[in-house]
């Protein structure tokens, strides 16, 4: 079946230094979804990528959709300690209706 | 306050027993899925219901069940606990198209002693 993979597995930071999470999938994907979960938070999402090679910002964080729509990345400019948290990518099946597959996550510790 | 109400945020009970997690969707989607979280771990996907029907099924063992009623609200029904079964389980909404993602409820956290 689909796999969602994700790399690292956990990432410690200064900060102030950038942080970035990649994401893989075994299948290409028709968009890709980011999600941020706090320590004893829910999962809260984040934005969606749907077209190839598309590149969105918010504020100090970039998302990319590689090429192929199989791979995706996000990235933490200057990290802050409000950045900590797991950062999940979930991606939905080209010939899937409507569920997504989670990845493991990446979680991401910011030391002050 | 995400709009997305599950009930009740903790549950301890003893193995071998059954409970029920309730979910009410945000106003408005039709779809609701169920995750399991254990410690440490990612979003394990239990299942989907869109409008009242069952859309898709995950890693949902046969002792747990779920449904969509009417009003849109759903239950997960886990049954014969084991301590295994100790997780943060989560409930998620979306619109038709989940162009705005899923909106996920707080959790019920299940602790199986």
């Amino acid at each position: 079946g689909q796999q969602v993979m994700q790399i690292p597995q956990y990432q410690h930071v200064q900060e102030g230094e950038d942080f970035t999470t990649y994401c893989n999938s075994s299948t290409t994907l028709s968009n890709i979804q980011w999600y941020k979960q706090r320590p004893g938070g829910h999962p809260v999402f984040l934005i969606q990528l749907v077209k190839s090679g598309e590149v969105k910002k918010q504020k100090r964080l970039t998302f990319q959709f590689g090429e192929a729509k199989k791979n995706s990345s996000l990235h933490i400019t200057a990290t802050q300690t409000t950045d900590v948290g797991t950062y999940f990518c979930a991606g939905r099946k080209k010939t899937s209706y409507d569920k997504v597959i989670f990845g493991p996550g990446t979680s991401l510790s910011v030391i002050p | 306050d995400s709009g997305v109400t599950q009930t009740p945020k903790h549950l301890i009970t003893a193995t071998g027993q059954r409970v029920t997690l309730r979910c009410s969707p945000r106003s408005g989607d039709l779809s609701v899925y169920w995750y399991q979280q254990s410690l440490d771990q990612g979003l394990q996907f239990l299942i989907q219901y869109y409008n009242g029907e069952e859309r898709a099924k995950g890693n949902i063992l046969e002792r747990f069940s779920a449904q969509q009623f009417p009003d849109l609200h759903s239950e997960l029904n886990l049954s014969s606990l084991e301590l295994g079964d100790s997780a943060l389980y989560f409930c998620a909404s979306s619109s038709q198209t989940g162009v705005l993602g899923y909106t996920f409820g707080s959790g019920t956290r299940l602790t199986v002693v």
